[in-house]
């Protein structure tokens, strides 16, 4: 399998330009999270879909940021406008339950936000 | 939801050293899992820890969950400079149900 898939890799943007990450789970994943990580906050749940529904955007920032995911296979994490604060890296992870329930995570979207 | 904290922050350890990262919760976790985070890579998951008092080993990886399952350690014997990265320490929101809270992790560096 080739694993949690997310592009871009890294991205650099302008304050109030649009940024969004894209996301592949792994093929058979029923639940489907993105995480945002910085050095001061360390890993921050944002959001997390089970079978394509969301079921808890609580740690979402604010109105800018939204997430979809149309399809069992690609979800998207969206920022408009876009700030220097939301500078991070962005993973993207899925899980297949009830299993171990662990967590296999992508490599990252690193944003940065001038 | 539910929150761990772990401590050492960071952790700076010449090779062969031994090294123990702490998690600890305010109240009773159901589980916990603990991640490994190369430097600039992604958490790769290691192990989950569900029953009370359980001790599980990886080669010179030891991870225990205490008998309240309040707290959990991971503990590296003999490290080496591949032992380097973050090491996260995992619960179940249980608000939420699945989603796991992450604690701020330690970081560990291994000098030759």
């Amino acid at each position: 399998d080739a694993g949690v898939i997310q592009s871009p890799r890294h991205e650099v943007t302008e304050m109030g330009q649009e940024v969004t990450l894209r996301c592949k789970p792994i093929s058979g994943h029923d639940y489907l999270f993105w995480y945002r990580q910085t050095m001061m906050r360390g890993l921050e749940l944002l959001i997390y879909f089970n079978n394509n529904v969301p079921i808890d955007d609580s740690g979402m920032p604010e109105d800018r940021f939204s997430a979809k995911m149309p399809n069992a296979s690609f979800s998207t994490l969206k920022i408009q406008p876009s700030e220097p604060r939301d500078s991070a890296v962005y993973f993207c992870a899925s899980s297949l339950v009830p299993l171990t329930g662990e967590l296999f995570f992508g490599e990252g979207s690193r944003l940065t936000v001038l | 939801g539910q929150q761990v904290m772990q401590i050492p922050q960071y952790q700076h350890v010449q090779e062969g050293e031994d090294f123990t990262t702490y998690c600890n919760s305010s109240t009773t976790l159901s589980n916990i899992q603990w991640y490994k985070q190369r430097p600039g890579g992604h958490p790769v998951f290691l192990i989950q820890l569900v029953k009370s008092g359980e001790v599980k080993k990886q080669k010179r990886l030891t991870f225990q969950f205490g008998e309240a399952k309040k707290n959990s350690s991971l503990h590296i014997t003999a490290t080496q400079t591949t032992d380097v990265g973050t090491y996260f320490c995992a619960c179940r929101n249980s608000n939420s149900g699945y989603a796991l809270n992450f604690g701020k992790g330690t970081s560990l560096l291994v000098t030759p």
